[in-house]
Formats: C-alpha cells, sequence, structure tokens
C-alpha cells in the first residue's frame, strides 16, 4: 500500500514570495491533515480536512495561507506572501476516521524563507 | 484542558540496553486515545504504537511497548534492545473527544541518542 506523498521535498524562497505543497493521502482516507513544525517543537495542527470540507482551521493563518481539497482527495497548501517565520518543515497526514484512528504521515516539506 | 507532557528532552542509552521514555497526559475526557510516533532525522512521522484508554493490557508492538497507568494518566513508552536506529525524536500524542474533530495533541518531545 502506498503511503502518503508530498512535494516537494526542499522548498528554498525568499520572504514575500509565495509557495504551494501538494499531498496525496493514502487511498481510502477520509481525513487529511496538514501540520506545520518548526525546529525543536512538536507539530502544531494547521488544517483539517473530512473529505472535502474543512473541520478545523481555527490555527491557520488565513491572512496569508490558504489549503483546498478539491474532490476529496489530494490537497494543496498556499503561503502567500511567505515570512521568515514560515520556516518550517510542514507535514501532511491522512487517516481513516474510524477506529483508533491513527495517523499517517509523509516525508514533509522543509521550508526555508530567506 | 487536554495537554500532553514529556519532561526529558533528551535521553543517552547503551545499544541493546532498555530505555523508558516518559509520557503524561491531562484530560477530562473518559475516552481517549494515546499514541507514540518516532521522527528520524529524515523528518518523516512513524507510527510505533497505540494505547487506547480502556484497553485492559498494556500494548507491544515488537521491541515497543506502553507502560499505561491510567490513575497517574501517564503512557510511558518502553524500548527494549535499542539499536542505532533508534536514534530519533519521539513524540507522545492524546486524541481525545468525539466526532469528526478527533485532532492529536502533541508533546514537545524527547531526542533519543543510542551509543555504540
Amino acid at each position: 500500500e502506498a503511503g502518503v506523498a508530498q512535494s516537494p521535498r526542499y522548498k528554498i524562497i525568499e520572504k514575500r514570495q509565495s509557495v504551494a505543497f501538494w499531498c496525496n493521502p493514502i487511498s481510502g482516507h477520509a481525513t487529511l491533515y496538514w501540520y506545520q513544525q518548526i525546529l525543536g517543537q512538536g507539530p502544531k495542527l494547521l488544517i483539517q480536512f473530512q473529505n472535502n470540507g474543512v473541520v478545523d482551521d481555527s490555527q491557520l493563518p488565513k491572512d496569508r495561507f490558504s489549503a483546498e481539497r478539491l474532490k476529496g482527495v489530494d490537497s494543496t497548501l498556499k503561503i502567500q506572501p511567505a515570512k521568515l517565520e514560515d520556516s518550517a518543515v510542514y507535514l501532511c497526514a491522512s487517516s481513516l476516521m474510524i477506529g483508533r484512528n491513527e495517523q499517517f504521515f509523509g516525508p514533509g516539506t522543509r521550508l526555508t524563507v530567506l | 484542558a487536554q495537554k500532553i507532557t514529556q519532561t526529558q528532552p533528551g535521553m543517552f542509552v547503551q545499544e541493546k540496553e532498555a530505555v523508558t521514555l516518559d509520557c503524561t497526559y491531562d484530560t477530562s475526557d473518559p475516552s481517549y486515545g494515546l499514541f507514540w510516533y518516532k521522527q528520524p532525522s529524515s523528518g518523516e512521522m512513524i507510527f510505533l504504537i497505540y494505547q487506547g484508554s480502556y484497553d485492559q493490557q498494556n500494548a507491544t508492538e515488537g521491541r515497543y511497548s506502553l507502560n499505561f497507568q491510567k490513575a497517574r494518566k501517564s503512557a510511558n513508552l518502553v524500548i527494549s534492545a535499542s539499536q542505532l536506529g533508534d536514534s530519533a525524536m519521539y513524540f507522545c500524542a492524546m486524541r481525545g473527544g468525539a466526532g469528526n474533530n478527533r485532532k492529536l495533541i502533541w508533546g514537545l518531545g524527547t531526542s533519543l541518542a543510542v551509543n555504540p
């Protein structure tokens, strides 16, 4: 079974530029999560989708971050414009949303904002 | 409020020895789940083990076991026979509540170094 796919793996941009990350969850997983993980910290949930609807985006900085999950499968997270403090690893995860609901993570995208 | 506490920022262990990573939690939900994840330097978060609040026995997965003490609200991870490849960050997380918004609450992690 294929895991969660993310691209790109690494991205370096200058502040005020825009960037987009892509995630394809495990087939059949209804729930998709985007996390931001700053070095030395635990993951911080940015947004949670159930199929193509948003369940929780309370910690998403909506003035600059946006995310969509058209057709309830893959998802895109965008930052526009980027700030220095956005430098982090962006993790995508998916889960079945039934049973114990463990989340399976992709390899992450390491973003550096200069 | 729900909270996960990992009090050990860093731990060292000799190869082939056992190590315990501490995790305490706080929740008022009667139903919850506890997870441990491993994050190597490559960055990917790897699921290790799960313990449900109603599970009667401590969870085990190969060399990983979870020492679940419900009254003390602790869910420590025990790694037996440590290997060099176990060097990584380890995160404890809790899922509580009901319905669709069953998001994970994460601890700050423990960095484990296995010495040869």
